[in-house]
C-alpha cells in the first residue's frame, strides 16, 4: 500500500469548514482513498473513500487531485464533535488478507 | 462501532500476569482483526482471523502473545507474562467480507495498564 503523509495537527472553528490534506504520491492506478476517523477513546470509524472521482456522504466530502498524488477531506460546517484524529489510508479496494496500515493522522481541534 | 463488543474495557494487569481480552463481532461478522495502539502512536495490525483459522498473524509478537476465534464465542487475544511495554489500547474490528476495510467495523477497544 502507498504511504501517506498528514499534518500533525489543525484546528478549526465551530461552524466552519475544516480542509484535512493528504499527500500520496506514491498511489497506483487501482488503489483507493480511504478516510477514518478516531474519536478520543473509541474506536476508528469509517468515513468515505474515493479512487479518484470526488465523492460525497452525509458526513464529509473527498476531493481527490487529478493527478490522484494528494486528496482532501472536507467536514462543511465542522461540529466539536468532529474533534478527533483523521487517518488517510491509501489500499486496494479489496485486499484480501493484507493488514490494515495506520500512520499517525492529523488531529483535528475544532474550537468554540 | 456498533455491534463490535470488546470486554472488558479496561484491564489492570500487573507484570508477569496474563490477559485476556475479548472481541464479539457484529452479528454475521466471520472475520477479526486485532489491532494494538500504543500512547500517541497509530494503530498497528496484530493479527486477522477468521472462524477457527488464524489467516495473517504478521503483526504479532513472535512470543507471549496469542490468538483465537473459536466456531463458538468470542474472538480472543491471550497475552502472557505482560510487560509494562505491552500496555495499550487494543481494538478489534469485524467484517462480514474479507478484505473489504470500509466494512471494518471498529469495536471500542480495551485498554491494558500494566503496573
Amino acid at each position: 500500500d502507498a504511504k501517506t503523509t498528514q499534518p500533525p495537527s489543525m484546528d478549526c472553528a465551530e461552524g466552519r469548514a475544516a480542509n484535512l490534506p493528504c499527500n500520496h504520491s506514491t498511489i497506483s492506478g487501482n488503489e483507493y482513498v480511504y478516510w477514518y476517523r478516531q474519536i478520543h477513546s473509541q474506536g476508528p470509524q469509517y468515513i468515505i473513500h474515493g479512487l479518484k472521482n470526488n465523492e460525497t456522504n452525509e458526513m464529509a466530502s473527498l476531493i481527490i487531485t487529478e493527478d490522484r498524488k494528494s486528496s482532501t477531506l472536507i467536514l462543511p460546517h465542522a461540529t466539536l464533535r468532529d474533534t478527533a484524529v483523521y487517518y488517510c489510508i491509501v489500499r486496494l479496494r479489496d485486499s484480501g488478507n493484507t493488514p490494515l496500515v495506520f500512520g499517525k493522522g492529523t488531529r483535528l481541534s475544532v474550537i468554540a | 462501532n456498533a455491534g463490535v463488543m470488546q470486554n472488558p474495557r479496561h484491564l489492570v494487569r500487573r507484570r508477569g500476569q496474563e490477559a485476556r481480552l475479548r472481541c464479539s463481532p457484529m452479528k454475521g461478522h466471520s472475520h477479526v482483526y486485532w489491532y494494538r495502539q500504543l500512547p500517541e502512536e497509530g494503530l498497528k495490525f496484530m493479527v486477522y482471523l477468521q472462524k477457527e483459522n488464524i489467516i495473517d498473524e504478521s503483526g504479532m509478537p513472535k512470543e507471549r502473545f496469542s490468538a483465537e476465534f473459536p466456531k463458538e464465542g468470542p474472538s480472543i487475544l491471550r497475552i502472557q507474562q505482560v510487560v509494562r511495554g505491552d500496555s495499550a489500547a487494543y481494538f478489534c474490528a469485524s467484517s462480514q467480507r474479507a478484505g473489504a476495510i470500509h466494512e471494518q467495523y471498529f469495536g471500542p477497544g480495551t485498554r491494558l495498564t500494566v503496573t
